[in-house]
This record gives C-alpha cells, structure tokens and sequence, in this order.
C-alpha cells in the first residue's frame, strides 16, 4: 500500500463549525505533514509531525489544530475558520523527516468556509 | 533566499506532440529535485526524483535531466496525451549533501507550468 488517503474529500463549514480533516497512510511512515494549497499557488508547508510528535509549526493560527494520534494517522481540528481559509488541504508522509526520502501526497480535501 | 522559477507560465500543445517544461532553481545546499504532476483539485503526484549526482531519469513518456552546475531541470513529456493536461511543479529539497541524515524538513516548490493538451 503506498497511498495517503485523505478524508473528506470536500468539506464546507461555517466560521461556527467544528470539524476535523483525516488522514491515513499504511507505509509504516514516521513523517507527516499538512499543507494548505490556494488555487494556482504552490502548496504552503503548515505542520510537520516527526514519530508522532509535532516538530514544526509555520507559525499556522491556532484555529488549526493537529494531532497525531497513531504512527498512521493525522488529524487536522478546525474551529472558528475565515473565509480565506478555504483552499486545499493536503496531506503528506515520508519514510523519516530527512529531505532524500519522497514525500507521498494525498489527494487533498477540499474546504470551503462560508 | 531559496527559490525555484519554472516556466512557461502556462502551455498548450495538440495530443501526441512533445513539450519540455523548464525550471531553474537557487537553492542552497542542493538536495534533491523532484517534478510532481498535479490534476487540478488533487494531490501532486510524484514523476520523478534526482539528487545532484543524476543527470537524467525516465518514468514512461517523461524525461526529467538535472544541471547541477548551472542549477536548471527540464521535465520532457513525449507523445503528450489527453490525460497530461496538468499543472507540473518542480519541487528542490534543501539539505546537506554528505549528509544523508540531514534535518531540513522544508521544500521549495515552483510555481508550476499549467500544460494542457488538446485533441
């Protein structure tokens, strides 16, 4: 299996909402990311996970919250989203942080905020 | 400042006609360059993979070559079909070379070249 499954595949939330993005990978990889991706923008790197513990946050707004609960999973919390988080929300996995391993990308999930 | 320029912005070519795709970066140290294609509203899928020792790599219909001295990458797509018309993003890593455990965890992406494909 060398996929990242991502779910939803689309989402639309008010600014009220609570919702989680999901994402699961079964490579028995170690690295995780979540990167927000605009519509003809390249994608723009958001939190890294590293054995499941959070090593970098880009200075994301907390109304994004992660959280690693397995070495297969990461969840992305939202709450009190803006309209201008709308966008792709894309996740990744790499065998280990190092750079020379590829990063698999999921397919995204789709958010809009109204 | 690391940064990866690729161009055309945008091109569109007729089914079965071949097309190279350029993309020139100035990351330092250089790690490794990958090319990803993108359908729109998806995840960038992986074409192909180059450190600094590799000239060129294949993956099917696409060629991918790799200048480390003037710091330039091509992505060469032969006998395009329907199904290329994506967005293709040039991606560097930085990193230390002689070291295979580095710790930079941050790519570098391009712009991208928006290709699209007509019958």
């Amino acid at each position: 299996d060398t996929e990242v499954t991502q779910t939803p595949k689309h989402l639309v939330m008010g600014m009220t909402n609570k919702k989680s993005l999901k994402c699961e990978q079964h490579m028995g990889h170690r690295a995780m990311y979540w990167y927000k991706q605009k519509a003809k923008k390249p994608p723009e790197l958001m939190f890294v996970y590293s054995y499941e513990k959070l090593s970098i946050n880009e200075s994301v707004p907390s109304r994004f919250s992660p959280e690693c609960p397995n070495s297969s999973l990461l969840n992305l919390h939202l709450h009190a989203l803006q309209p201008e988080d709308s966008a792709l929300y894309l996740c990744a996995s790499s065998q280990v942080v190092e750079l020379y391993n590829e990063q698999f990308f999921g397919p995204g999930t789709r958010l809009t905020v109204l | 400042k690391n940064q990866v320029e690729q161009s055309p912005q945008s091109l569109i070519i007729l089914e079965g006609k071949n097309c190279t795709l350029q993309c020139n970066y100035t990351v330092s140290p250089f790690s490794n360059l990958r090319w990803y294609k993108q359908d729109t509203g998806r995840g960038p899928v992986s074409l192909t993979i180059m450190t600094f020792s590799e000239n060129t790599k294949s993956n099917g219909r696409y060629t991918a070559t790799l200048d480390a001295d003037t710091k330039q990458s091509s992505l060469h797509i032969t006998a395009s079909q329907l199904s290329d018309s994506a967005s293709y993003i040039c991606v560097v890593s930085a990193g230390n070379r002689h070291n295979s455990g580095g710790s930079n965890y941050k790519l570098t992406f391009g712009k991208g070249t928006l290709l699209t494909v007509n019958p």
